[in-house]
């Protein structure tokens, strides 16, 4: 079984430019999550989306938003890139029950110059 | 506030030698306790999930349990190759994960 897949899993963009992320969630998961991470802060919650609803919203300014598609593929765009956002981007998906185990995909690793 | 504590923030064992990591959380309405290993440059890998207090759940040295206000993960004679940063998440809503900041375990032959 496929895990998740994150495109691309590198990326390097200059101050005030946008980004989008790709995710593509296990086959059958209808919920994906997204979560940044930096040394300083951990991981942090941003959204997650359930057959193309969003959910759930973490403590993240307007300049990120998401969606998702039909086919449970989400993408996440940041808009106006500061320093700040420079850090790793993970998704992960899950069967969107209750039990929510999630399970994530390796990344996209954005650096902010 | 929902909060996720681990401790320590960094672990160094010698091959062989048991410890426990610990997760303290203070989150209302508990649906989940997660437990992830990640290693440098890899996204989380899933290792447990607890749901209630007295639960426990083994894989191979890895012995998670929960109470109702704190998580252990005892690891039982690590390897090196156990070395990693080990999370702990807390769920209420079902839908989002708060994350505590990890430890980050050495074990050296």
């Amino acid at each position: 079984k496929a895990g998740v897949t994150q495109t691309p899993r590198y990326l390097i963009k200059t101050r005030g430019q946008q980004v989008t992320l790709s995710c593509s969630p296990i086959s059958g998961h209808r919920s994906v999550s997204w979560y940044q991470q930096t040394p300083g802060q951990g991981l942090q919650f941003l959204f997650e989306y359930f057959s193309e609803t969003q959910r759930n919203k973490g403590n993240f300014p307007g300049r990120f938003s998401g969606r998702q598609f039909s086919n449970s593929r989400s993408e996440m765009n940041v808009s106006t890139l500061e320093l700040g956002d420079s850090a790793l981007y993970l998704c992960a998906s899950s069967k969107g029950d209750q039990d929510n185990e999630q399970f994530f995909g390796p990344g996209t690793r954005l650096t902010v110059l | 506030e929902d909060q996720v504590t681990q401790s320590p923030e960094a672990l160094r064992l010698q091959e062989g030698e048991s410890s426990s990591l610990n997760c303290s959380y203070t989150v209302s309405g508990l649906r989940g306790l997660f437990w992830y290993r990640q290693d440098p440059g890899k996204g989380p890998e899933f290792l447990f999930t607890l749901y209630s207090a007295g639960e426990e759940k083994e894989k191979e040295r890895l012995k998670a349990t929960l109470t109702k206000k704190e998580s252990f993960l005892h690891i039982t004679a690590p390897k090196p190759e156990d070395s990693a940063t080990y999370l702990c998440a807390a769920s209420n809503s079902g839908y989002a994960l708060n994350f505590g900041k990890g430890t980050s375990l050495l074990v050296t032959p």
